[in-house]
């Protein structure tokens, strides 16, 4: 699976929009990109994914520049209980395996 | 979304003791589940792919005598830590693979294990 690299930690105003970013240059065209984010002892939780396309669902919007080799979560109206790890990961959806391996993430503070 | 639960959230044994923690899927089948470890501050580690049906594969690294793993049905998998350690101390959590559509990840809450 590609290498993703993203900051290590941002902060962000409750009420504003977080924008988090990720590079992942050596992506391949069948890799997908995935976000999770884990908040402090709970299990990580499943937020986004898209292949080329920008996506968006109830929880952020995924937007992934045209050549693929970054992309940006965006949380448009930040709230405290987003604050968490957020997990930027690229790989290949396989019929069977589809392993994620986890890089160090983004701590994303929202401050009230 | 799909719902993955663990068992137990915390578990606190003696050393040279076995811990058994359970996950399971409970509204959708799970050929493929995944086994993590997590420490203090840390990234999540994958420690191996349990398949229904079929022995686990572990990554490099990680001791399939230590660290036992059946995947007796589609619905549960049980990792077994075996002869625990106060090292084996850690944050375990498991995910199941969503079948249809691009196969996404859901994750457990998490079994926090605490070797004395």
């Amino acid at each position: 699976d590609a290498k993703t690299t993203q900051p290590p930690s941002m902060d962000c105003a409750e009420g504003r929009a977080a924008n988090l970013p990720c590079n992942h240059s050596t992506i391949s065209g069948n890799e997908y990109v995935y976000w999770y984010r884990q908040i402090h002892s709970q299990g990580p939780q499943y937020i986004i994914h898209g292949l080329k396309n920008n996506e968006t669902n109830e929880m952020a919007s995924l937007i992934i520049t045209e050549d693929r080799k970054s992309s940006t979560l965006i949380l448009p109206h930040a709230t405290l209980r987003d604050t968490a790890v957020y997990y930027c990961i690229v790989r290949v959806v396989e019929t069977s395996g589809s392993r994620l391996t986890f890089g160090e993430g983004t701590q994303l503070t929202v401050n009230p | 979304g799909a719902v993955v639960s663990q068992h137990p959230s915390r578990v606190i044994c003696k050393s040279g003791t076995s811990v058994k923690i359970e996950c399971r899927s409970l509204d959708f089948q799970a050929t493929t589940m995944f086994w993590y470890r997590q420490f203090p501050k840390k990234s999540l580690m994958l420690m191996a792919t349990s398949n229904e049906g079929s022995k686990a594969t572990y990554e490099q690294g990680v001791e399939k005598d230590k660290f036992l793993i059946n995947h007796a049905s589609l619905t549960l998998s049980t990792l077994t830590v075996t002869s625990a350690h106060p090292e084996d101390s850690s944050f375990y959590i498991c995910s199941a693979r969503l079948i249809s559509g691009t196969g996404e990840l859901f994750f457990g809450e998490g079994s926090r294990l605490t070797v004395l």
